[in-house]
């Protein structure tokens, strides 16, 4: 059964740094998204990507965020400069097309902790 | 704007025991109600849905029926395994917008 994956599973990083987080969503979805939760807390919506670019944002989307489907298949979230408070996990999801039903597929997360 | 509330857990059950799990939500006009499940060390996974109004999602055994009158979609299931034990998430998306989460209520099945 195909299955969205991320990479790495766990990923500890020193703030002020750059973290890519990625994705390889489900072959022929079209539309990509990223969740995360802090620990402890509810899961959150960051951002929505269809047809290679943003099609809605939170606010916790900041500048310091960005997405990327670089070669087709992967699907990358960036933040430039880490902050203590970027620590959480990360899920990636992907959902067919409108014609079918709105139904995300969700990976199972990478978890990032910034020291 | 969206919102969902979960019940606080763990909830701590014996195995064969009744759930329930409350959830309850806030929404601009008429959502899709969700209720995903994440297993340890797992992602999200989609456990049942409903669409509209007085429908019920049902599957492995789970059960939530939309209701609108009272802004609510709990979670049932008749008699818990050991294997049922992980964390329910509730959620709600309008049209195809993105999903709301409430926070998780986590399971804990002992036999």
């Amino acid at each position: 059964e195909p299955e969205v994956t991320q990479t790495p599973s766990h990923q500890v990083t020193q703030m002020g740094q750059e973290v890519i987080l990625r994705c390889v969503p489900i072959s022929n979805h079209l539309y990509f998204y990223w969740y995360r939760q802090i620990l402890g807390q509810k899961v959150e919506f960051l951002v929505s990507f269809y047809n290679n670019e943003i099609s809605e944002k939170s606010e916790i989307f900041d500048d310091q965020f960005s997405v990327e489907r670089p070669d087709g298949s992967n699907f990358t979230l960036k933040i430039r400069s880490t902050k203590l408070e970027d620590s959480a996990m990360y899920f990636c999801a992907s959902r067919g097309d409108r014609g079918t039903y709105n139904e995300q597929f969700f990976g199972p997360g990478t978890r990032l902790t910034v020291l | 704007g969206n919102s969902v509330t979960q019940m606080e857990g763990p909830v701590t059950l014996s195995e064969e025991a009744f759930l329930t799990i409350n959830c309850t939500y806030t929404a601009t006009g008429y959502p899709s109600l969700f209720w995903y499940v994440q297993y340890p060390g797992e992602g999200l996974q989609l456990l049942l849905k409903a669409t509209k109004a007085d429908d019920k999602g049902s599957n492995k055994g789970f059960e939530a029926t939309y209701r609108k009158e009272t802004t609510s979609f709990h979670l049932e299931k008749g008699s818990v395994q050991v294997s049922d034990s992980a964390v329910y998430f509730c959620a709600l998306n309008s049209g195809y917008s993105t999903l709301t989460f409430g926070k998780g209520t986590m399971l804990l099945v002992s036999p």
